[in-house]
């Protein structure tokens, strides 16, 4: 059973700090995702990450996957208010048709001015 | 990427109710469609999945008969909750994978039912 597991769960950090949000996953997998979740709205993709060193940045957020550790990051960059949500990684089953994603338990952000 | 719509986004009704959910993919056909429930400050946990003209197959500790799915064309999914009880009220969010795409899935706005 594909096993998936975020850290922090609860990350409260100043405007201006970086930090850095992990994902560990059990069994091989095809990719990696990261959602942010805004209060009370649905799933907004951030990144997929398909390969091992495969690494996206879009503005103060960037991803990076390493397949041999089953280790994802999302490293948090100058950190602003806006960046306050639930990030949630997800990684999806490996072989055939099976799509199905296995979701961390999430990381709640605060980003205080 | 693929635009989902659900609906509706919020819904209350009583208990011993049944409620209706609607998933509709509006550009792409999806043959696989995907519902989740999510409770206050949980993750998504996959209910079942839902192919086009198939049954669909639900994930353990799932009432089928509970929770109805009915995946009739390429481009709608309906989960119903039959008997609702208050412990059903939950975020209930759908996604589709693109039939011509590769394997990302594409989630809908969610829909907030409490019931009382």
């Amino acid at each position: 059973e594909l096993k998936v597991e975020q850290n922090p769960l609860f990350l409260s950090m100043q405007e201006g700090k970086n930090y850095t949000i992990y994902c560990n996953y059990s069994t091989t997998s095809d990719r990696l995702y990261w959602y942010r979740q805004d209060p009370g709205k649905s799933l907004e993709s951030l990144f997929v990450l398909l390969s091992n060193g495969a690494v996206k940045q879009e503005g103060r957020l960037m991803a990076s996957l390493d397949t041999k550790a089953r280790l994802s990051t999302l490293h948090i960059t100058a950190a602003v208010h806006d960046l306050s949500a639930t990030y949630f990684c997800a990684v999806q089953n490996s072989g055939g048709s099976n799509y199905k994603l296995t979701f961390g338990k999430g990381t709640l952000l605060t980003v205080n001015p | 990427g693929a635009v989902v719509s659900q609906h509706p986004s919020r819904v209350i009704c009583k208990s011993g109710t049944s409620v209706k959910i609607e998933c509709r993919s509006l550009d792409f056909q999806a043959t696989t469609m995907f519902w989740y429930r999510q409770f206050p400050k949980q993750s998504l946990m996959l209910m079942a999945t839902s192919n086009e003209g198939s049954k669909a197959t639900y994930e353990q500790g799932v009432e089928k008969d509970k929770f109805l799915i009915n995946h009739a064309s390429l481009t709608l999914s309906t989960l119903t909750v039959t008997s609702a009880h208050p412990e059903d009220s939950s975020f209930y969010i759908c996604s589709l994978v693109v039939s011509s795409g590769g394997k990302e899935q594409y989630f809908g706005p969610g829909t907030r039912l409490t019931v009382t």
